[in-house]
């Protein structure tokens, strides 16, 4: 149980272009969903935090409009990184947690790469 | 605010020995602690858990104790394998159930 999807695994995209990254919740209803970013070598920062139907909370420095995230439903969130730049580029990784329980559920991560 | 230190890496170890990764917080309230595990190539998995003070979290041999009146969670291993060759991360979370993440231990087993 406690399985997270993402999807894509790995994507290139050109400058100036959009890209949506999906993160599912295949076993239960994740109440809260994160998105981080993980550079290489190096631990994971928290960019935001989403709660089903409600606006994402973004932490300190993160752009809220560049990084879009909706949280539809209780499966699905999704990060859209929008006028990708090469500085972009990275291990975006989400994770989901249950009702009632403290720990989160990661996903695979997805690769971004920024041309 | 909340912060979690963690031993330097790397770790390189011959199997069969014994690991240990040390692990000290700061956090206000009663933070749960975590151990997470990232094999390479792939996304971060719960090792191992502890909700409260003196509680085990235990799994795959691997074993940590929340000791609230030294801030630790260390994490052990008597017996290691090649297989266990990962990054490791302590983490915790408050009421607002965000993780804060240590810096990541790489552990390599050699056989």
């Amino acid at each position: 149980g406690a399985v997270v999807s993402q999807h894509p695994s790995w994507v290139i995209c050109k400058s100036g272009t959009s890209v949506k990254i999906e993160c599912r919740s295949l076993d239960f209803q994740a109440t809260t969903m994160f998105w981080y970013r993980q550079f290489p070598k190096q631990s994971l920062m928290l960019m935001a935090t989403s709660n089903e139907g409600s606006k994402a909370t973004y932490e300190q420095g993160v752009e809220k409009d560049k990084f879009l995230i909706n949280h539809a439903s209780l499966t699905l969130s999704t990060l859209t990184v929008t006028s990708a730049h090469p500085e972009d580029s990275s291990f975006y990784i989400c994770s989901a947690r249950d009702t009632g329980l403290p720990e989160q559920y990661f996903g695979p991560g997805t690769r971004l790469t920024v041309t | 605010g909340n912060s979690v230190t963690q031993m330097e890496g790397p770790v390189t170890l011959s199997e069969e020995a014994f690991l240990t990764i040390n692990c000290t917080y700061t956090a206000t309230g009663y933070p749960s602690l975590f151990w997470y595990v990232q094999y390479p190539g792939e996304g971060l998995q719960l090792l191992l858990k502890a909700t409260k003070a003196d509680d085990k979290g235990s799994n795959k041999g691997f074993e940590a104790t929340y000791r609230k009146e030294t801030t630790s969670f260390h994490l052990e291993k008597g017996s290691v394998q090649v297989s266990d060759s990962a990054v490791y991360f302590c983490a915790l979370s408050s009421n607002d159930y965000k993780l804060s993440f240590g810096a990541g231990t790489t552990v390599t087993v050699r056989a």
